[in-house]
């Protein structure tokens, strides 16, 4: 199994401050066709998480310009800008290349 | 809109059943592999089950295998997650999700449904 280690498991941010979450795979996430099948998601307070970023740095339909995520191989990263208010939540990734899909254990995002 | 309502939940026994269901509306049902991925409580997304979009080709974490069976009908599009022997261990919200393509690889999960929470005690 593809095992995904995220750091920190905590982050406390001001709002307007940037913040950063690394995401590490046991093993590449490039597939043959070319792609990298690494997703970002949140789960906001006492919702169902909601995907932000696809195929490692694709924002998805209607997420803010100020998440960005970078990386290749096996390294990952998720960067917000400036953070705000509703920022608030737990990230994770999650490879999307082998069975069984695995995630990070979460990041914790809270605002100072 | 695409909607998944998830339905079943509830309080089971230890070594019980119960079965899981989540209504699907808003799009091509037979046209998406689906998933069910579960969260025990404080914890994080742990991946269950998938399922083909035609229903032929399903997938099992192991922490499941042999003890739960994911199914679809794509008449009444409708998702189901059979599960038996429950243990203490499946305590969970369970999330069913739907891929973004037919396959339940190299495809990422919108939307989730908001849950429906599994606890196994006596």
């Amino acid at each position: 199994d593809i095992v995904m280690t995220q750091t920190p498991l905590s982050l406390s941010v001001t709002p307007g401050q940037p913040a950063s979450i690394s995401c590490k795979s046991s093993q590449s996430l490039l597939h043959s066709d070319g792609k990298t099948y690494l997703y970002w998601y949140l789960q906001k307070p006492g919702q169902s998480p909601q995907l932000l970023i696809y195929e490692v740095s694709s924002r998805f339909s209607g997420v803010p310009d100020r998440f960005s995520g970078s990386g290749s191989g096996t390294d990952f990263t998720l960067k917000i800008s400036r953070v705000e208010a509703e920022d608030v939540g737990v990230y994770y990734c999650m490879q999307g290349i082998h069975l069984p899909l695995t995630f990070g254990q979460g990041t914790r995002l809270e605002i100072k | 809109e695409v909607q998944l309502l998830e339905s079943g939940g509830g309080l089971v026994q230890p070594g019980g059943s119960l079965r899981l269901s989540c209504a699907a509306s808003g799009f091509t049902f037979s046209s998406y592999a689906m998933s069910w991925v579960r969260q025990a409580p404080g914890k994080g997304l742990e991946w269950v089950s998938a399922i083909s979009g035609s229903g032929g080709s399903t997938y099992y974490a192991d922490s499941v295998k042999g003890r739960f069976t994911i199914s679809r009908d794509n008449f009444k599009n409708t998702l189901y997650l059979e599960m038996n022997s429950l243990r203490a261990e499946d305590t969970a919200v369970y999330y069913c999700a739907k891929f973004c393509g037919s396959t339940v690889t190299t495809n990422w999960f919108d939307p989730w449904g908001q849950g429906t929470l599994v606890t196994v005690s006596s």
